[in-house]
């Protein structure tokens, strides 16, 4: 039973780039959720994807904006990239019931992305 | 609004001993889980124990257990007979509501000690 997959690991950009980052969700997860952990904080949440649309945002700019495929997969992308966006991105999934959502995220590996 | 707050920047045990991690947190809700994460130096967030804040009984799993206390808003992580490979950040996260976005405290670094 495959986890959540994150691609790439690694990545490097400079200012003013554009980034997409991709998020296979453990077998049998229709939701995904993207977070951003700045190095020696904890995770802060971007925004999570069911039936292929944004459900909820966290207090992130619109640089930031994300897709679900059909088969459930997602990619967040950011515009206009700054120094500060250097972190590690963190993808998690779970699942919906009848639309109840599992309260359990279970969390990718991560990619590494570093701004100059 | 939700909060949580680990304290406890970083803590050192040695091996085989016990050690406890601070959590505290804040809700309005009366119903909600709480989550405590390990994140080793690979970078995976890995799930170590979840607690139904209804149910009295505090939760077990193998090595790591919590002392859930609701009125006080606490949620501690007990790790018993601890190992090398226990090192890591670990995480307290509070799901909110509706559509359990997670709430994350700012983490406690653990040193195991050989």
């Amino acid at each position: 039973d495959a986890g959540v997959t994150q691609s790439p690991t690694h990545l490097i950009k400079t200012r003013g780039q554009q980034v997409t980052l991709r998020c296979s969700p453990k077998s049998g997860h229709d939701t995904v959720s993207w977070y951003q952990q700045a190095l020696g904080q904890g995770p802060q949440f971007i925004f999570q994807y069911y039936e292929e649309e944004e459900r909820q945002r966290g207090n992130f700019p619109d640089r930031f904006s994300g897709h679900q495929f059909p088969n459930y997969s997602s990619e967040l992308n950011v515009n206009a990239l700054l120094l500060g966006d250097s972190a590690l991105y963190l993808c998690a999934s779970s699942f919906s019931q009848g639309g109840i959502l599992s309260e359990t995220q279970y969390f990718g590996p991560g990619t590494r992305l570093l701004v100059l | 609004a939700q909060t949580v707050t680990q304290s406890q920047p970083e803590m050192s045990v040695q091996e085989a001993e016990t050690v406890t991690l601070s959590c505290t947190y804040d809700t309005s809700e009366s119903d909600y889980y709480l989550f405590w994460y390990k994140q080793p130096p690979s970078r995976q967030m890995i799930l170590v124990i979840r607690q139904e804040a209804y149910k009295q009984q505090n939760a077990t799993e193998n090595r790591f257990s919590v002392n859930f206390q609701k009125a006080a808003k606490s949620f501690s992580l007990k790790i018993s007979d601890s190992q090398l490979g226990d090192a890591a950040m670990y995480f307290c996260a509070l799901p909110t509501s509706g559509t359990y976005k997670y709430i994350f405290g700012t983490g406690t670094r653990l040193k195991v000690l050989a």
